[in-house]
């Protein structure tokens, strides 16, 4: 099965508004990445954060990770209508032997 | 750098054809994965190989999935025969040592008719 799932499925906000994604994995992790997807391209790699780090920034994007939870947060501030895409959490495991894993990602729509 | 680089683009073919994907990693790059993305089952890794050796190939669906990496630039993903059930977009990423952030291609997007 899946070892990140996001939350939610979709999401729908207006431009200028915070848009906030959520990521749940099952397993001890290395590090944990975000990845963007626009419609009928590849994946492109936003940000890393590795298990002993709490939070991360790059540019309007801002990453939280809680291994207690094994959880994260992808929150991306003032949303611009370039935004809209898909965006999936992926995790490199510990027993995961170098590869990563991605969850089904959730559907962010930036409406004008 | 040209990046991932995949080809085709677009591939229809019918069933019981042989259908070969092809793909040319980052210069440098040692790592190197084939994903499978539908709309029901998400991104799926099929195969990935480190230093041209297949390391894990517990993805793949079956035996009419094979996978070769003859040399560091490049790499084919080999479906025969095809099914319409294989229909979907396949994605070649590289990225070098452990994973500190892959790079994608742009995608086949193969079409099982």
């Amino acid at each position: 099965s899946q070892q990140g799932e996001e939350d939610p499925q979709a999401l729908s906000i207006q431009e200028g508004e915070n848009a906030t994604m959520n990521c749940s994995y099952k397993t001890s992790i290395n590090n944990l990445q975000w990845y963007r997807q626009n419609s009928g391209r590849g994946l492109v790699h936003l940000i890393l954060i590795r298990s002993n780090e709490r939070e991360k920034h790059s540019g309007r994007l801002r990453v939280t990770l809680d291994t207690s939870k094994k959880s994260s947060s992808l929150l991306i501030t003032a949303s611009r209508a370039a935004d809209t895409a898909s965006y999936f959490c992926a995790t490199d495991a510990i027993q995961g032997a170098q590869k990563l894993v991605f969850g089904q990602g959730t559907r962010l729509t930036i409406n004008p | 750098d040209a990046g991932v680089i995949q080809s085709p683009r677009h591939e229809v073919t019918e069933m019981g054809q042989e259908v070969t994907l092809r793909c040319k990693p980052i210069s440098g790059h040692n790592s190197l994965f084939w994903y499978r993305q539908t709309m029901m089952r998400g991104l799926e890794l099929l195969i990935y190989f480190n230093n041209n050796v297949p390391i894990d190939d517990s993805g793949m669906p079956e035996d009419r999935f094979s996978a070769k990496m003859p040399n560091a630039s490049f790499s084919t993903l080999k479906i025969q025969p095809s099914e319409p059930r294989d229909s979907a977009v396949y994605f070649c990423a590289s990225s070098f040592s452990r994973p500190e952030g892959y790079t994608f291609g742009s995608g086949t997007r193969l079409t099982v008719v």
